[in-house]
C-alpha cells in the first residue's frame, strides 16, 4: 500500500455513539494532521502531531480526541458528538523541513451524526 | 494575520476554454504556495507547487507563477477539460511555521462538454 488510507470511508452514528477514524501513512513521513470539511465552509485544521507530538490543537471540542501511536498511524476519537459535527474528515501527512513540505491526504471519512 | 483569498465559484467554463483562478496572500514571512485540487468523492490532491518568488508551478497543463509584487498565485490553465471539473485550494506554508497549511476557501470549476 501507498499514501494516505482512512478507514472507515463512511460513518453514521448517534449522538451518544463512541467511534473511531483511523488514518495511516506509509510515505515515512513525520507529521500528521486532521483537518474537517464541512459544506460551504473554509478547511479547519484540527490537529497536527509532529514526531508523535501534539503540536496544534486549535480549539476543538474535547468530544474529539486525536491519538497519534507512532509516525504512522494517527485516530480521532469520537465521542457524544452533535449533528453539526457531520463532515468529512480529512487526514493528511508531510515531511517536515526548513522550507515546508506539502501535505498528502487520504480521501476523508464522511461523518453523518443523527 | 496569514491567509489566502480565492475568487468566488462556481466557475462554469465550456470545454477547451481558457481558465483563471485567482488567489492573493497575505504572509507575515515567506510562504512556499500550492494548488490542491478536490475531485468529487475524493480527498484533495496536491496540483503544483512554487516556493520562491516568480518561481512557475506546473501540472497536468495547471500553471501558476508566484508573483511577489501583487502577493498573488494565480492558477490558469490554456483548455480546460470536462475532467478537470473539480475544487480547486489555493494554500500557502509558512517557513516559520512549517507544518501548518493555510488553506482559501476553495473554487469549484464545472466544465461542460
Amino acid at each position: 500500500e501507498t499514501g494516505v488510507t482512512q478507514t472507515p470511508r463512511h460513518l453514521v452514528m448517534g449522538m451518544t455513539n463512541k467511534k473511531s477514524l483511523k488514518c495511516e501513512q506509509h510515505l515515512g513521513h513525520n507529521a500528521m494532521y486532521w483537518y474537517k470539511q464541512s459544506a460551504k465552509k473554509p478547511l479547519e485544521l484540527m490537529f497536527v502531531y509532529s514526531l508523535e507530538e501534539r503540536v496544534e490543537n486549535n480549539s476543538v471540542p474535547s468530544r474529539f480526541s486525536p491519538e497519534c501511536p507512532n509516525s504512522s498511524h494517527l485516530f480521532l476519537h469520537l465521542h457524544t458528538l452533535q449533528p453539526e459535527d457531520s463532515a468529512l474528515y480529512l487526514c493528511a501527512s508531510s515531511h517536515i523541513s526548513g522550507t515546508g513540505g506539502e501535505l498528502f491526504f487520504g480521501e476523508g471519512s464522511r461523518l453523518t451524526v443523527l | 494575520g496569514n491567509s489566502v483569498t480565492q475568487m468566488e465559484g462556481p466557475v462554469t467554463l465550456s470545454e477547451e476554454a481558457f481558465l483563471t483562478i485567482n488567489c492573493t496572500y497575505t504572509a507575515t514571512g515567506y510562504p512556499s504556495l500550492f494548488w490542491y485540487v478536490q475531485y468529487p468523492g475524493e480527498g484533495l490532491q496536491l496540483l503544483l507547487k512554487a516556493t520562491k518568488a516568480d518561481d512557475k508551478g506546473s501540472n497536468k497543463g495547471f500553471e501558476a507563477t508566484y508573483r511577489k509584487e501583487t502577493t498573488s498565485f494565480h492558477l490558469e490553465k490554456g483548455s480546460v477539460q470536462v475532467s478537470d471539473s473539480a475544487v480547486y485550494f489555493c494554500a500557502l506554508i509558512l517557513m516559520d511555521s512549517s507544518y501548518k497549511l493555510i488553506f482559501g476557501s476553495g473554487t469549484r470549476l464545472l466544465v461542460r462538454p
